[in-house]
């Protein structure tokens, strides 16, 4: 089956600054990449999803990239703010997203330093 | 439109109780999902159905049955819960064609004692 991997763990930057966060992903017939985040004791919530013909998306201060051929993608966040601070899931399917569910990575803890 | 809910909210069970959690959703979506939420662990797939009637086993199965015998409801079960199964549970729905965003509900937290 799928495995996502997610990098790093924690990651804290000054508010301003921008953050990247990275996932791989192994089985190369997965073609939908949605990116969740979820405040503390709240629900996951989507921001930003990608498909496999297509090697970026930008929604605002949020992007996302595709390699398909090294099996990896990120999130990118620009001018980060205080209420960018929550836990980020990648996430990969070989169903478009739909049928089969999604197979996650185990989160990225992001902290905004004032 | 209330979305995606699930009841109940939390839950405190001993060992070899059994229980039921309910997801609804108001959004006539064909795709339903129950996922599970650890620790470090991010989310894990324990069933999912694309239909009325119909249902498949995903990532972590063992220890759960689901139901979906209406199409706006998906149920799953513990026949003897075990202290294994604390965590969070999420469900969530999807349209089945594009562009396949999952709505999740507000999660049941449920401790087995």
């Amino acid at each position: 089956g799928e495995n996502v991997e997610q990098h790093p763990s924690t990651l804290s930057v000054q508010e301003g600054d921008s953050a990247v966060i990275k996932c791989t992903y192994s089985d190369s017939a997965s073609n939908y990449f949605p990116w969740y985040k979820q405040e503390l004791g709240k629900r996951p919530q989507l921001i930003i999803d990608i498909r496999s013909n297509v090697g970026e998306k930008k929604d605002q201060r949020i992007a996302v990239t595709l390699n398909k051929t090294a099996k990896h993608f990120s999130l990118h966040i620009t001018e980060t703010q205080p209420e960018d601070s929550a836990v980020y899931f990648c996430a990969a399917s070989n169903s478009g997203g739909g049928a089969d569910g999604l197979t996650f990575g185990k989160g990225t803890h992001l902290i905004i330093q004032p | 439109n209330a979305g995606v809910t699930q009841t109940p909210k939390f839950r405190v069970l001993k060992t070899g109780q059994s229980m039921t959690l309910l997801c609804a959703q108001d959004m006539n979506h064909e795709y339903m999902y129950w996922y599970r939420q650890d620790p470090g662990m991010g989310l894990r797939l324990i069933h999912y159905s694309v239909g009325e009637g119909t249902t498949a086993k995903g990532e972590v199965p063992d220890g759960y049955n689901v139901s979906r015998l209406k199409k706006q409801n998906f149920l799953l079960g513990l026949e003897s819960a075990a202290p294994s199964q604390t965590s969070v549970y999420f469900c969530a729905s999807s349209y089945w064609q594009g562009p396949n965003e999952q709505f999740f509900g507000p999660g049941t937290r449920l401790t087995v004692l």
